[in-house]
């Protein structure tokens, strides 16, 4: 497919589990982005790599979160010791341009 | 701080026009950018503002003004498929990280 693919496409985890969600960005865009977003709220912005410079990582809410860009590709969102308030839709985001960003379907992440 | 508003709901009639109004306080800005996201879709991009004044894509047009840190979305002939959330969201940087507002969750009635 041509687009931004996110998995798993669901995620239920127990409290104090670690869990990882993985995003494929378009083929050659050089950004990507991590967002979360609440039930009924905007996006949260978590973190942002852009080609071989440091990833923006300003918006990580706790240290137990952390992402991972191997190869200029592929991104992974890790989150250590999960919390019941980290449940919500985790989205990817790629971008090849200045302005529009392409998202993914999410990772909906409930911790029990 | 950095924070976006936005109305939270707006009900409209097919073929009516609406505007959703956004007003920003940011501590960096490098455009405004409209969202659209469907119930439990992936946001789609919509339109980008970089500098004051109008911007037409089809149906949609998008405004900003820089010195009043406001810009609206124009949604003309409105269909039921346009009920869906959007959302504004300010480039805060030059490396393109998004704030996004709350949502304004539309609704068009036949």
């Amino acid at each position: 497919g041509a687009g931004v693919s996110q998995s798993p496409s669901n995620k239920v985890t127990e409290k104090g589990k670690d869990v990882e969600l993985r995003c494929d960005p378009i083929s050659g865009h050089t950004a990507l982005y991590w967002y979360r977003q609440s039930l009924g709220q905007g996006l949260e912005f978590l973190i942002y790599f852009q080609g071989n410079s440091a990833p923006d990582k300003s918006g990580l809410p706790s240290d137990r979160f952390s992402a991972e860009r191997t190869g200029g590709s592929v991104s992974t969102l890790t989150i250590q010791r999960t919390q019941q308030e980290d449940s919500a839709v985790y989205l990817c985001a790629s971008s090849g341009g200045y302005h529009e960003q392409f998202f993914g379907p999410g990772t909906r992440l409930t911790v029990l | 701080g950095q924070s976006l508003e936005q109305p939270s709901e707006v009900t409209a009639v097919e073929g009516a026009i609406v505007q959703i109004n956004c007003t920003y306080q940011t501590s960096g800005f490098y455009g405004l950018s409209w969202y659209q996201q469907h119930d439990g879709g992936a946001p789609t991009f919509l339109s980008y503002n970089g500098l004051d004044g109008l911007e037409e894509t089809g149906r949609f047009s998008s405004f900003l003004s820089r010195s009043d840190s406001y810009g609206y979305l124009l949604l003309q002939e409105l269909q039921m498929k346009d009920s869906a959330s959007y959302f504004c969201a300010v480039r805060d940087g030059q490396g393109g990280k998004l704030i996004f507002g709350q949502g304004t969750e539309l609704s068009v009635k036949p």
